[in-house]
């Protein structure tokens, strides 16, 4: 079973729409989570992290749920610019400070 | 620009010869991750350095990679006799460990194809 899992998608919205992701991890004992998005041949970019239950930072909140291992990504009024592969990120082995485990990315195309 | 830098952007080369890679993490980052992607999946984990010590290689990393980080600094990644297999993109990232979180900043990548 991998790590991390998510919903490849992918998710067509319209603008202005209201989108989430959802992502489950399989060890317990990983502690923090990121969310990075990622452009067609290029790198990933940390969009979030989430240390505890959550984070909000303007249009987007994550969601961290322990108990039922599963993290969110909400993203409200959708912009054509936030098409993108959302990678669901923890740490490889549940261990901190160290190396990552990524999902397979969840495509988005939000179109006028 | 003050972001990981990776040299080549691209590399095409012919099966069995040798590849050398290049990172520069950022300045003040300890931690430097070499990850790999392939199409369609999330990177996955190959090696990571301490300062100048390996601390952990991936099983994905056969005897062909080799990884260096001399200073503490740059890092090289070598991949000998390459094969088909070893395209994929190699990213490069790096962290501070000890300050407020552990993020890892990805480089811009370098894109292997072998032929």
């Amino acid at each position: 079973r991998k790590e991390v899992e998510q919903d490849p998608g992918p998710f067509n919205v319209p603008e202005g729409a209201t989108v989430a992701f959802n992502c489950t991890y399989s060890n317990s004992a990983s502690q923090s989570f990121f969310w990075y998005r990622q452009d067609c041949r290029k790198e990933p970019k940390l969009l979030m992290s989430v240390y505890s239950s959550g984070n909000e930072d303007g249009r987007f909140t994550a969601q961290l749920n322990r108990a039922s291992q599963y993290i969110s990504l909400l993203i409200r009024d959708s912009k054509l610019s936030d098409s993108a592969t959302y990678l669901c990120v923890g740490p490889k082995g549940g261990t901190s400070y160290g190396k990552l485990t990524f999902g397979q990315g969840t495509i988005l195309t939000v179109h006028p | 620009d003050t972001g990981v830098s990776q040299d080549p952007r691209h590399k095409i080369t012919k099966r069995g010869q040798n590849v050398t890679f290049r990172c520069d993490p950022i300045s003040e980052h300890n931690r430097l991750y070499w990850y790999r992607q392939t199409l369609g999946q999330g990177p996955e984990f190959l090696t990571y350095f301490q300062n100048e010590a390996q601390l952990e290689k991936s099983r994905l990393l056969s005897d062909r990679f080799s990884a260096e980080r001399p200073k503490g600094s740059f890092s090289t990644l070598e991949i000998q006799r390459t094969e088909q297999g070893d395209s994929a993109m190699y990213l490069c990232a790096s962290s501070l460990v000890g300050g407020e979180g552990y993020e890892q900043y990805f480089g811009p990548g370098t894109r292997l194809t072998v032929t």
